[in-house]
C-alpha cells in the first residue's frame, strides 16, 4: 500500500466547477505539499501545509493532521487549471529536519472550456 | 521561473553507458534533493544534500552517484545505465534543510536510455 494516496487518479469537469482532490497518508509527516505539474513536465510546488487551511487565489488546500488528510480545491476552475496534481508528504526525522519527499502518484485534471 | 536550473534538458544515452546530470540551486539555497519520475514508479526520492554534504538517501541505486560541490551546484552520476533508467528527473532546492520549508524544483532532465 501507497503511503500517500489520492484520488480521484483522473478528473475532468466543465470550467467554471468547483474541484476537490483528495489526499491521504499513512505515516506521521511534518509537513504536507501540493505541487503542480504541466504537461511540459515541469513541477511548481503550490502549496506547504504543516496545519490548518492556507489560500492563493483560486487554490484553497487543508490539511486535518488527526486524520491524516488533506484536501486541494479550485474554484471557478478555468481550462488553463489543467494539469496533474501531485500530493507530497515530508516524514519526520529524529534530530531535527526532515528526508526527501514521498509521492502521491497524482490526480489527472482536464478542464473543458 | 523557480531559480533552479539543470542541464542538459534532454540526454540519449545507450545501455551500459555512464551520464552526469547537473543542478545549480537558487541563489542562497544550501539544500539540493534528486528525484526521479519514471512511467511506472512515479516521482521517487534518491538523495538529499545540504552544504556540501549527503543528510538523507533515499531509493537510489547503488549505480547511481551525486555530491556537491563547494559553489553549492549538484551532479547526479548515473553509471552502467539499464533501460529501466529512462525517466526524468528532477532537483529541487530549499534554503536549509527543515521539515516547513517549500522545495522549488528545476525543469528536469530527460533521460532516454536506448
Amino acid at each position: 500500500k501507497n503511503e500517500v494516496e489520492q484520488s480521484p487518479q483522473n478528473l475532468t469537469a466543465q470550467e467554471g466547477e468547483f474541484i476537490t482532490i483528495n489526499c491521504s497518508y499513512s505515516v506521521g509527516i511534518s509537513a504536507l505539499h501540493w505541487l503542480q505539474q504541466h504537461p511540459g513536465g515541469g513541477i511548481v510546488s503550490l502549496f506547504m501545509l504543516s496545519s490548518g487551511k492556507k489560500k492563493h487565489g483560486r487554490l484553497i488546500a487543508t490539511i486535518n493532521i488527526q486524520e491524516k488528510h488533506s484536501s486541494l480545491h479550485i474554484t471557478a476552475s478555468h481550462p488553463r487549471d489543467s494539469a496533474v496534481y501531485i500530493c507530497a508528504v515530508r516524514g519526520r526525522r529524529s534530530g531535527g529536519g526532515a528526508d526527501g519527499l514521498t509521492f502521491g502518484k497524482g490526480t489527472h485534471l482536464i478542464i473543458q472550456p | 521561473d523557480s531559480g533552479v536550473t539543470q542541464t542538459p534538458k534532454h540526454l540519449i544515452t545507450a545501455t551500459g553507458q555512464r551520464v552526469t546530470l547537473r543542478c545549480s540551486p537558487r541563489s542562497g539555497d544550501l539544500s539540493v534533493y534528486w528525484y526521479q519520475q519514471s512511467l511506472d514508479q512515479g516521482l521517487q526520492f534518491l538523495i538529499h544534500y545540504y552544504n556540501g554534504e549527503e543528510r538523507a538517501k533515499g531509493n537510489i541505486l547503488e549505480r547511481f552517484s551525486a555530491q556537491q560541490f563547494p559553489d553549492l551546484h549538484s551532479e547526479l552520476n548515473l553509471s552502467s545505465l539499464e533501460l529501466g533508467d529512462s525517466a526524468l528527473y528532477f532537483c529541487a532546492s530549499s534554503p536549509n534543510f527543515g521539515p516547513l520549508e517549500t522545495q522549488y524544483f528545476g525543469p528536469g532532465t530527460r533521460l532516454l536510455v536506448l
